[in-house]
């Protein structure tokens, strides 16, 4: 069955530290890849997604996340943190032959001012 | 444009009730997706509805079910609760254009059985 996984489920980080989120899916074939954020008290939002084309994909606030496809790997970065990105990060996996939007655990990321 | 409208936005409920969840998704969006969301398991997908049509369904009991309208708006619903079915449930719109798929989402509708 199609899985998505997160490696770290809590986070904690200074201010200017660099990030990397880990997130390996299982499914084979073709794979539309996002990453949500959830800042505290507000909606789920897209930060990026990777389609096709370059595997390395830039989203809103200085993330990007790189498709490696040998490897099953959609992580996510950013090179110097902020306080303003405390918040709960999804990656989430769609597949090509079903249809279904699946997501991970998530990882809660803290900064610390 | 109105987002995601989620109603109730909390419920509490004892086991062996049963629920009805609430959603209006975007206007001019068709598609509605349900979600699960517990602390340590993510957000687990329950279904998907495309003009009024069950187009995907992930794996959870029978107990859950939902519908489409045809003005898009989607109800959920949960028979026969458990403690388990404690959680805040998401609902998602999308415009359903292959060029932009995108989940909007809404607050969710946090659900609490004793």
């Amino acid at each position: 069955a199609q899985s998505v996984s997160q490696h770290n489920h809590h986070v904690i980080l200074s201010e200017a530290a660099s990030l990397e989120l880990g997130c390996n899916y299982s499914y084979g074939g073709t794979v539309n890849l996002f990453w949500y954020v959830q800042y505290p008290g507000q909606h789920l939002q897209l930060l990026l997604k990777y389609f096709s084309g370059d595997p390395l994909v830039k989203g809103i606030k200085g993330f990007e996340a790189e498709f490696i496809k040998s490897k099953f790997s959609f992580n996510l970065r950013k090179p110097s943190v902020q306080w303003s990105d405390t918040a709960e990060y999804f990656c989430a996996v769609k597949s090509g032959n079903t249809g279904k939007l699946i997501f991970g655990q998530g990882t809660t990321l803290q900064v610390k001012p | 444009k109105a987002g995601v409208t989620q109603t109730p936005r909390y419920l509490i409920k004892t086991r062996g009730q049963q629920v009805t969840l609430s959603c209006s998704p975007i206007s001019g969006h068709r598609s509605v997706s349900w979600y699960q969301q517990t602390p340590g398991q993510g957000l687990q997908f329950l279904f998907e509805y495309f003009s009024e049509t069950q187009r995907n369904k992930g794996n959870f009991p029978g107990r859950f079910s939902g519908r489409q309208f045809s003005n898009s708006r989607s109800e959920m619903n949960v028979s026969t609760l458990e403690l388990g079915d404690s959680a805040l449930y998401l609902c998602a719109s999308s415009p359903d254009r292959i060029s932009d798929e995108k989940l909007f989402f809404g607050s969710g509708t946090q659900l609490s059985v004793l």
